[in-house]
């Protein structure tokens, strides 16, 4: 099963351009993550948001959470080509398991 | 490199057979998880392991898988009589559980093909 979809599924930019995108999610979360994945290799993780946090900064990246409408947003500032790929949101659930779940992602294609 | 080590990185096989893969995690981190990702999909979680104990496997997992983390340390995940449907990528990532959840480190991903 899956939590979090992302929105757009498929975004296309310039290079310099900001990136924007969404996850919703749909049970009460302890922590929300956003994962990078370049073409066939596995996930890296970019940075983590808690619960109690609102927005969060690490370099390029700006994440915001809003567990009112349990919803994030990852927002990638003067996108370089070196940026395509797939992003996915992550959270670890807060039913009794605290398993990390996966969002269905969003492919991000930066041209130069 | 995460440090999480897969293998193998490739297996091709036919329909009806068993495959087994394997995931060294980073050896102070001890959830474990088996996730699996079919093209243009997000990871799917299958199951985890705190320690050595299996805490959940997802309902969306036939009889013919099994997973095993024998004393904490590498684990093992079984697909047995295998099908079409099976093909995928296999992905094991691994995290420190405590109180400040931490990222979970990702290997590279056993890719699955069943012809």
């Amino acid at each position: 099963s899956q939590q979090g979809e992302e929105d757009p599924q498929a975004l296309s930019i310039q290079e310099g351009e900001n990136a924007t995108m969404n996850c919703s999610y749909k049970t009460s979360i302890n922590n929300l993550q956003w994962y990078r994945q370049n073409s066939g290799r596995g996930l890296v993780h970019l940075i983590l948001i808690r619960s109690n946090e609102r927005e969060k900064h690490s370099g390029r990246l700006r994440v915001t959470l809003d567990t009112s409408k349990k919803s994030s947003s990852l927002l990638i500032t003067a996108s370089r080509a070196a940026d395509t790929a797939s992003y996915f949101c992550a959270t670890i659930t807060m039913d009794s398991s605290y398993k990390l779940i996966f969002g269905s992602g969003t492919r991000l294609l930066v041209r130069p | 490199d995460t440090g999480v080590s897969q293998n193998p990185r490739h297996k091709i096989t036919k329909r009806g057979q068993n495959v087994t893969f394997r995931c060294d995690p980073i050896s102070e981190h001890n959830r474990l998880y088996w996730y699996r990702q079919t093209l243009g999909q997000g990871p799917e979680f299958l199951t985890y392991f705190q320690n050595e104990a299996q805490l959940e496997k997802s309902r969306l997992l036939s009889d013919r898988f099994s997973a095993e983390r024998p004393k904490g340390s590498f684990s093992t995940l079984e697909i047995q009589r295998t099908e079409q449907g099976d093909s995928a990528m296999y992905l094991c990532a691994n995290s420190l559980w405590d109180s400040s959840n931490t990222e979970a480190f990702f290997g590279q991903g056993t890719r699955l093909t069943v012809v």
